[in-house]
Formats: structure tokens, C-alpha cells, sequence
């Protein structure tokens, strides 16, 4: 959907170490987000791009870090994996401001023991 | 944080029939949004809805958005067994950039 491709698609990592997880996006939308998916708390907002170079954060972003060189990648990562970062992580981008709806990739499954 | 009140969490279903779910909030909202999501699979949109009152279908599916903007209702008639997943609403917050999303609704249709 939206051309989104979320990188790695699964990933199993050692507590302490560093992750980084890619969203890239073929349709030139400006906004990117990074969610979080976790059963009986639905989808939390990590990060949020709203242009290139322009990032804020969402309502769990501790231990969370961004960055968006480019309009086509928004890059999450976590310095210092620990285990309640285990989760699925999903990209998600949307075209311009407004009320115009988002549209998600298929995610990334992490774990960290 | 923001919060939305998805109901019911989960429901089993005979193949064939109507379904409804809704979600609410104290906030107000001027765009809802409702998506479906398959296992190991990103939520997909459905429907969208940005004016207050506004009745929206795509095929078996029919959401509104309501008067008080502080909630949305999705039916599904005539269910099938592809219309297994959860539901998920989003609302968008006035003046934000920031969808809120409700903890989903799983639906199980029963053959």
C-alpha cells in the first residue's frame, strides 16, 4: 500500500545491542510515522516525520531515536535494545497535511531477549 | 495520552450476518478512519470520513462519522469468513499531524 517497504521484516537481537529499522516510500509523501504494536494497546505513535529533516516525537519515544535525510526513508532506531521493545513495528506515511489518511507497511516483527 | 474506546474487543459471528462496532472518545475529531488488519499483515484502509454526520459504504461495509465528532460506528452486513481480522479506528486530532487509534476490535466469523 502507498509504497511503503519496512526492512528488516523480522529480527531477533540481544539485549544492550543497537537496532535499526528502515521505512522507505516510492510516492513522495511528506509525512512518515513509526508505530508500535502491542496486544491490548493497539497502535502508539514512536516518532513522527513531517518533512525532511523535520521529526517530533510521539507519545512512547523513550529509547527511540529518528532521522530523515531523504523524503523517502525514515529511519527508527533504538541505541540500546532492551526487552519491552520487543514488538511489531509499522511505517506508516501519508501525502500532505490536513485530513488525509495514512497508509501502513507491512511492519517489522522484533524481538530482543 | 488520547485514548479511544474501541467496542467490543472481539466477536464471533455466524457467516451471514450484520456486525457492528464503534469507537468513542471525550476528544473531538474531524477526520475518522477505520482499517482491517490480516495476521503478520499492516492495517488496510477501509473507509474514511471526514465530516460530522457523513455515511459512508464500500461494498458490505458502511461507517458514519458521529454529530458529536467525538465517536464512529462501522456495520458490516451479510458476513463472510474473509472478514475475519481486527478493526481498528483512527481518529485525527484538530490541528495535529497525529492519528489516535483505538485497540481494535478481532472478528471471528463462525462457517
Amino acid at each position: 500500500d502507498a509504497g511503503i517497504t519496512q526492512s528488516p521484516r523480522h529480527k531477533v537481537t540481544e539485549t544492550g545491542t543497537p537496532v535499526t529499522l528502515r521505512c522507505h516510500q516510492t510516492e513522495n509523501h511528506r509525512y512518515m510515522y513509526w508505530y508500535r504494536q502491542d496486544p491490548g494497546h493497539g497502535l502508539r505513535l514512536i516518532h513522527y516525520s513531517y518533512g525532511v529533516k523535520d521529526t517530533d516525537k510521539g507519545e512512547v519515544s523513550d529509547g527511540y531515536s529518528v532521522s530523515r535525510s531523504k523524503t523517502e526513508d525514515f529511519l527508527l532506531t533504538l541505541e540500546s535494545a532492551t526487552s519491552s521493545q520487543t514488538s511489531v513495528y509499522f511505517c506508516a506515511t501519508r501525502t500532505g497535511g490536513g485530513n488525509q489518511p495514512q497508509h501502513f507497511g507491512d511492519g517489522t516483527r522484533l524481538s530482543i531477549l | 495520552g488520547q485514548q479511544l474506546n474501541q467496542s467490543p474487543q472481539s466477536m464471533f459471528i455466524q457467516e451471514g450476518e450484520d456486525v457492528s462496532m464503534n469507537c468513542t472518545s471525550s476528544s473531538i475529531f474531524n477526520t475518522w478512519l477505520w482499517y482491517k488488519q490480516d495476521p503478520g499483515e499492516g492495517p488496510v484502509l477501509l473507509i474514511a470520513l471526514y465530516k460530522a454526520g457523513e455515511l459512508t459504504s464500500n461494498g458490505r461495509l458502511t461507517a458514519q462519522f458521529g454529530i458529536t465528532r467525538k465517536d464512529s460506528f462501522l456495520n458490516i452486513s451479510a458476513s463472510i469468513p474473509s472478514d475475519v481480522g481486527i478493526y481498528f479506528c483512527a481518529g485525527l486530532l484538530s490541528g495535529t499531524y497525529k492519528y489516535i487509534f483505538g485497540t481494535g476490535t478481532r472478528l471471528k466469523v463462525l462457517a
